[in-house]
């Protein structure tokens, strides 16, 4: 059975960093992108980075470059987000979820993090 | 890069049949076959229903269906029950490299 869980999420001020981790098992996770999607609450969705099978390979949303840093570790069947200088319109509830092709075909059950002061 | 339009809400009888439409532009809808839709109900993460415009994930019902005409993705509904009340979002991949997600739909059942 393929499952993604995140963690990390909590309560942060602006300016400040967190790191979210998710955690894989079910599926090879060596060959596949992974990604985060992110949701404010009450609000849509709204993608925010991606990871190539090997790690070599980035992409993030205007909004988030620069400031976050998508990373993975294929031994440990991690997928990271590293997140710095962070605003009040970062809180959100964040999912990482797998890629194939095109879909995101496998959600975690999401990481809240909230940004206030 | 702007969220695809969608409709805020649509609602439908049961037995009905309802379209939810996704619009673009040639740098993502209708430059590229990666389009998708998914399903999620309040308090629970997305769920996908539709890949590549047309393709039902094993599992999906048959009653959802997928399309797309220009800059302009669809996703329709037929026989319409009460378990398909949720939130319906599309999503496409841009000539960015990137992705980017509609705007979301309420679908309500009557």
């Amino acid at each position: 059975e393929v499952q993604l869980v995140e963690s990390g999420g909590g309560l942060v001020q602006p300016g400040g960093s967190l790191r979210l981790s998710c955690a894989v098992s079910g599926f090879t996770f060596s060959s596949y992108w992974m990604h985060w999607v992110r949701q404010a609450p009450g609000k849509g969705l709204v993608w925010v980075s991606r990871i190539n099978s090997i790690g070599t390979t980035t992409d993030y949303a205007d909004s988030v470059k620069g400031r976050f840093t998508i990373s993975r570790d294929n031994a440990k069947n991690t997928v990271n987000l590293q997140m710095n200088s962070l605003r009040v319109e970062d809180t959100a509830v964040y999912y990482c979820a797998r890629v194939v092709g095109g879909s995101f075909d496998n959600w975690g059950q999401g990481t809240l993090v909230t940004v206030s002061s | 890069q702007s969220a695809l339009t969608q409709p805020a809400s649509v609602s439908g009888s049961p037995g009905q049949s309802i379209t939810i439409s996704c619009t673009g532009t040639s740098s993502d809808v209708g430059g590229y076959n990666y389009v998708s839709w998914y399903q999620q109900h309040p308090g629970k993460a997305p769920k996908l229903m539709i890949y590549d415009v047309t393709n039902r994930p094993s599992g999906v019902s048959n009653r959802f269906s997928g399309s797309k005409s220009g800059n302009t993705a669809s996703l329709t509904i037929s026989g319409l029950q009460a378990e398909d009340e949720a939130d319906y979002y599309c999503s496409s991949f841009t000539s960015s490299s990137t992705f980017v997600f509609g705007t979301g739909t309420k679908v309500t059942v009557l």
